[in-house]
């Protein structure tokens, strides 16, 4: 089992929809979880983090977690075609390592 | 510009040679990262330095790189005697932080293309 797992898609969705992007991982006892955006050719850039139970929201990005279940998801509202990118779920496990384990990325399309 | 910056953007190598890759952080960092991505995979996690001591290197990670931080400020990735695997995408990141690790900021990458 992979320690961060997403599906690879591509999700596609029209403009306007709300995206769901979902993430498991496998260490019950993670902390810090983040999404990354990474346009094509590019460097991934941090969208959200979230750390407790629960709802998360900033503009028109609302981060979920639930810890019990080992999910994080991303929502995105009114998607736009400038949305379309690979999203990156990123977890730190509870190892008392440093490093940040990413997924292999779900890729979004959204249709004008 | 106060971002992560890498140096070289782009590195076309025979294979064998040697190739260095060099990361200057944000300043105030005082951790950094190195991460290898190839194609519809997400950032590896390579090796971590928290000021100049690195703490953690991935098992994956062959004798061949190797990863440096003097003085806490820039880092630099050696690859020796390049393989065609080696080919990738090398990210640099870096944060703030004395406890849980937070968010991470990452350089544009150095793409390392072996022939």
């Amino acid at each position: 089992q992979k320690e961060v797992e997403q599906n690879s898609g591509p999700l596609s969705v029209p403009e306007g929809a709300i995206a769901s992007l979902n993430c498991t991982y496998s260490d019950r006892v993670s902390q810090s979880f983040f999404w990354y955006r990474q346009y094509s050719g590019k460097s991934p850039e941090l969208i959200m983090s979230i750390y407790s139970n629960g709802d998360k929201e900033d503009g028109r990005f609302t981060a979920q977690l639930n810890k019990a279940s080992q999910y994080v998801s991303l929502l995105i509202r009114d998607s736009q075609p400038s949305d379309s990118a690979t999203y990156l779920c990123a977890v730190y496990l509870g190892d008392s390592s440093y490093k940040l384990i990413f997924g292999s990325g779900t890729r979004l399309l959204v249709r004008p | 510009d106060t971002g992560v910056s890498q140096d070289p953007r782009h590195k076309i190598t025979k294979r064998g040679q040697n190739v260095t890759f060099r990361c200057d952080p944000i300043s105030e960092h005082n951790r950094l990262y190195w991460y290898r991505q190839t194609l519809g995979q997400g950032p590896e996690f390579l090796t971590y330095f928290q000021n100049e001591a690195q703490l953690e290197k991935s098992r994956l990670l062959s004798d061949r790189f190797s990863a440096e931080r003097p003085k806490g400020s820039f880092s630099t990735l050696e690859i020796q005697r390049t393989e065609q695997g080696d080919s990738a995408m090398y990210l640099c990141a870096s944060s703030l932080g004395q406890g849980v690790p937070g968010e991470l900021f990452f350089g544009e990458g150095s793409r390392l293309t072996v022939l």
